[in-house]
């Protein structure tokens, strides 16, 4: 156990819909990193927060976005869902404030779009 | 080109058999990373490196930062060493950290 969270751990929608992947990351982790595993393009960095703001972004789409909150837990926003957004999607915890140190990893959602 | 090349995509080794996975890059990085994904789909983080070796336990990793080049080591292999071992570079940008995964090695190991 990473002692990151994340919830759901299955989300089943249709296209079109709206969903929200929540992500808390271990105890006194400032940072936090979004992921999407596709079967198609493997592990995608999406986005870094550390300690509420935005630290890097990566290949994140427009109809993505997220946020950290003060608690330090995050959320990843999907809208007008694609039959390709389909993924897993993990988030990780870390003590730096850099892509460059240990991260962390939660479970995953599995999300599937039909 | 990917920025990141495993070699190589999949292995099969005997129980009992050393096992080493490499990991090529083209970027100037400031760390690489091993993850280990297992048939679940949980990742764990095995080693951060920015330069020389590390080891924990029956894994060692390398890097060779003039060469670009990485390594991922398994001594003793063992069937519950089964996952997917996946290389990952961090590079520096002014616009912000850039992580960059390989596709992954998928390593059986049979009894």
């Amino acid at each position: 156990d990473s002692g990151v969270t994340q919830t759901p751990k299955h989300l089943i929608t249709a296209t079109g819909q709206r969903v929200t992947l929540r992500c808390s990351p271990r105890s006194g982790d400032l940072s936090v990193y979004w992921y999407q595993q596709s079967l198609d393009q493997g592990l995608q960095f999406l986005i870094h927060y550390y300690n509420g703001e935005e630290r890097a972004k990566g290949n994140i789409l427009e109809r993505f976005s997220a946020q950290q909150f003060p608690d330090l837990h995050s959320e990843l926003n999907l809208s007008s869902l694609e039959l390709g957004d389909s993924a897993l999607y993990f988030c990780a915890s870390s003590v730096s404030g850099r892509l460059a140190g240990e991260q962390f990893f939660g479970p995953g959602t599995r999300l599937t779009v039909l | 080109k990917n920025e990141v090349e495993q070699s190589p995509q999949n292995l099969t080794a005997q129980e009992g058999e050393f096992i080493t996975i490499n990991c090529s890059y083209s970027v100037g990085i400031s760390a690489l990373h091993w993850l280990q994904q297992h048939p679940g789909g949980g990742i764990v983080s095995l080693f951060m490196l920015s330069s020389g070796k590390k080891k924990h336990g029956r894994l060692i990793a390398t890097i060779n930062i003039q060469e670009k080049h990485s390594s991922l080591h398994i001594t003793a292999s063992h069937p519950r060493d089964s996952a997917v071992y996946i290389c990952a570079v961090t590079s520096l940008k002014s616009s912000g950290d850039k992580l960059t995964f390989g596709t992954g090695t998928r390593l059986a190991v049979r009894p």
